[in-house]
């Protein structure tokens, strides 16, 4: 159980062009989604928060107006990356917590990531 | 502030030895939880193993365990009988149950294991 897809996992693309990566969880529902961002050879960063049937929460510094999370239903949540440039190239991975709150329900699975170039 | 130490950037560790990574953290939050995932080459984040802030006991899952001391704030994971496909990097993980389930990550110890 607690599986999450993510699709695609690569992605090449022109400078300019916007890119949507989808998140899924498979087996539970996801009241809770995470976007996050990780540089090679460094932890993860925290973009935004997405909750079902709400705007998305974002972090200190990331622009929502670039990095636009859509999260239409218990099991997707969208983020599609808007007029990509060189330096959006990154690997981007989501996680989804189940309902409920505190606890071992407050785990995050993560789905398997999206690596991101942009020419 | 919230926040978790990973002092061990890099280990090596022979096979079938038992190998202990370190994790230390600071929040002033009474409730929380600490985790350990594993991110092998490939990228994904694996979960390993999770451990709340009042649980008693140990947390346990096959090979792994977490040796929480909580008054000194630490939250190590042990590896027994470590595997070749154990090679990957390892993070541990926080969420201060104020959060709004928000996980902050450790940056990571990247395990290597010697045939």
């Amino acid at each position: 159980g607690a599986v999450v897809s993510q699709h695609p996992s690569w992605v090449i693309c022109k400078s300019g062009t916007s890119v949507k990566i989808e998140c899924r969880s498979l087996d539970f529902q996801a009241t809770t989604m995470f976007w996050y961002r990780q540089f090679p050879k460094q932890s993860l960063m925290l973009m935004a928060t997405s909750n079902e049937g709400s705007k998305a929460t974002y972090e200190q510094g990331v622009e929502k107006d670039k990095f636009l999370i859509n999260h239409a239903s218990l099991t997707l949540s969208t983020l599609t990356v808007t007029s990509a440039h060189p330096e959006d190239s990154s690997f981007y991975i989501c996680s989804a917590r189940a309902s409920g709150t505190g606890g071992s329900q407050e785990t995050q699975y993560f789905g398997p990531g999206t690596r991101l170039l942009v020419l | 502030a919230q926040k978790i130490t990973q002092t061990q950037p890099g280990m090596f560790v022979q096979e079938k030895e038992a190998v202990t990574l370190d994790c230390t953290y600071d929040t002033s939050d009474q409730s929380y939880g600490l985790f350990w995932y594993k991110q092998p080459s490939s990228g994904e984040m694996i979960f390993l193993i999770y451990q709340g802030s009042y649980d008693e006991q140990n947390a346990t899952e096959g090979r792994y365990s977490l040796n929480f001391q909580k008054a000194r704030k630490s939250a190590n994971l042990v590896i027994s009988a470590s595997q070749l496909g154990d090679s990957a990097m390892y993070f541990c993980a926080m969420t201060p149950y104020s959060s709004a389930s928000k996980i902050i990550f450790g940056s990571g110890t990247r395990l290597s294991i010697r045939p």
